[in-house]
């Protein structure tokens, strides 16, 4: 079966640290990977996305992904955290074969401590 | 300004009442989908449509229909909504495969 997995419900930074997502899929042949942010009482905005081609991805607000297909991996990555970047994070993949049908991850919580 | 929009934002109901939730594009977008918002389960997919009247099952279809009779619309019907249909709701629209969700700011539907 074709998944998604955000293995940590929950992520802790100091602000200024760097801050890394995690997410790992499982899908069969070449992936479609998204991240997308929820703040408070918003819908899901779009971050970044890889389709093909260079493994490290940058999308808004300085985040970033690195693609690895080895160990099928797409972790989300920031080198400086903000308070500002606390917020529900969730990976997705977009299901071989289906144009529209996206899984997404149970989400984890980044924490931003000042 | 680019966005989706559903309506209502909140709404409270009770068991067996038919109601719809409307959303709606501006971005002549192809592809829509429903998905429900669950603590702990992430964003599962109910209903989604790559064109107008071409719809197919999610994840989560049982007790939902849906509609594509114009390009830019896409309710979601609950014929007899039921306590475990509780949720919190997110209509999205994306112009293409290789494309990101632009998601609308959600409908949270208490059904007592």
């Amino acid at each position: 079966a074709q998944s998604v997995a955000q293995p940590e419900d929950q992520v802790n930074v100091a602000e200024g640290n760097p801050l890394t997502v995690k997410c790992t899929y499982s899908v069969s042949g070449n992936p479609y990977l998204f991240w997308y942010v929820q703040y408070p009482n918003r819908g899901l905005q779009f971050l970044l996305k890889y389709i093909t081609g260079d493994n490290l991805v940058k999308g808004s607000y300085g985040f970033e992904a690195e693609f690895n297909k080895s160990q099928t991996s797409f972790h989300l990555k920031k080198p400086s955290a903000l308070v500002s970047d606390s917020a529900l994070y969730f990976c997705a993949v977009r299901v071989l074969g289906s144009a529209s049908k996206i899984i997404f991850g149970s989400g984890t919580r980044l924490s931003i401590r000042p | 300004e680019a966005q989706v929009t559903q309506n209502p934002r909140y709404l409270i109901t009770v068991t067996g009442k038919k109601l719809t939730v409307t959303c709606s594009q501006n971005m002549n977008h192809e592809y829509m989908s429903w998905y429900r918002q669950d603590p702990g389960l992430g964003l599962r997919q109910i209903y989604y449509s790559m064109n107008v009247e071409v719809t197919d099952k999610g994840d989560v279809p049982e007790g939902y229909k849906v509609s594509r009779k114009e390009k830019r619309n896409f309710p979601l019907i609950l014929e007899s909504p039921s306590p475990n249909q509780t949720s919190l709701y997110f209509c999205a629209s994306s112009q293409g495969t290789g494309y990101g969700y632009t998601f609308g700011s959600g409908t949270r539907l208490t059904v007592v």
